[in-house]
């Protein structure tokens, strides 16, 4: 398997433009994660998905940001307008197991560099 | 809430040193703990885990045990290498059900030849 896939690698853009991360889990996993990564606040989960449906959003920072999953093999994560302060990157990840089952594994994409001028 | 605290990086050490990196954590049940590993440019790999106190996790050298009294999971590895350079983060889930990992901020490793 190819792993998680998140695309663009790297993305650069100005102030005020919509910005739209991709990211395709492994085959056959129900759970995908979008997190957050800042040097100033570590790892941050920003959204939940089980089986397409988000079960948690309460990480998302403001109503900028949104973020869907039509499908078991496609994500998106949408800022709309771009804001210097949400330069990070971002990561998507996927799990199979059931967790609190004791064998939680998650599995991160190489992630979204993104820089918002 | 629950909370993972982990040493400051860097750390920088030469081949073939003793490593240890601390990680104390704080939780109201019965958590499980991980270790990730994020090498330069790549996403994070899950390292070790334990599910339950005194459990011992292990891979690729690397070791760390769930100890329930002091609330801590310190990494640990004999001799590191120089592929081992990477940012390593500790983790906790809480029992049953739950989805939500906690992760330190990390820990930035520099091993040198």
């Amino acid at each position: 398997d190819a792993g998680v896939i998140q695309s663009p690698r790297h993305e650069v853009t100005e102030m005020g433009q919509e910005v739209t991360l991709r990211c395709k889990p492994i085959s056959g996993h129900n759970s995908l994660f979008w997190y957050r990564q800042t040097m100033m606040r570590g790892l941050e989960l920003l959204i939940y998905f089980n089986n397409n449906v988000p079960i948690d959003d309460s990480g998302m920072p403001e109503d900028r940001f949104s973020a869907k999953m039509p499908n078991a093999s496609f994500s998106t994560l949408k800022i709309q307008p771009s804001e210097p302060r949400d330069s990070a990157v971002y990561f998507c990840a996927s799990s199979l197991a059931l967790f609190g089952s004791g064998d939680e594994k998650l599995f991160f994409g190489s992630g979204t560099q993104l820089s918002v001028l | 809430g629950n909370s993972v605290t982990q040493m400051e990086g860097p750390v920088t050490l030469s081949e073939e040193a003793f490593l240890t990196i601390n990680c104390t954590y704080t939780a109201t049940g019965y958590p499980s703990l991980f270790w990730y590993v994020q090498y330069p440019g790549e996403g994070l790999q899950l390292l070790l885990k334990a599910t339950k106190a005194d459990d011992k996790g292990s891979n690729k050298g690397f070791e760390a045990t769930y100890r329930k009294e002091t609330t801590s999971f310190h990494l640990e590895k004999g001799s590191v290498q120089v592929s081992d350079s990477a940012v390593y983060f500790c983790a906790l889930i809480e029992g049953a059900g739950s989805y939500q990992l906690t992760f330190g901020k990390g820990t930035k490793l520099s091993v040198i030849p």
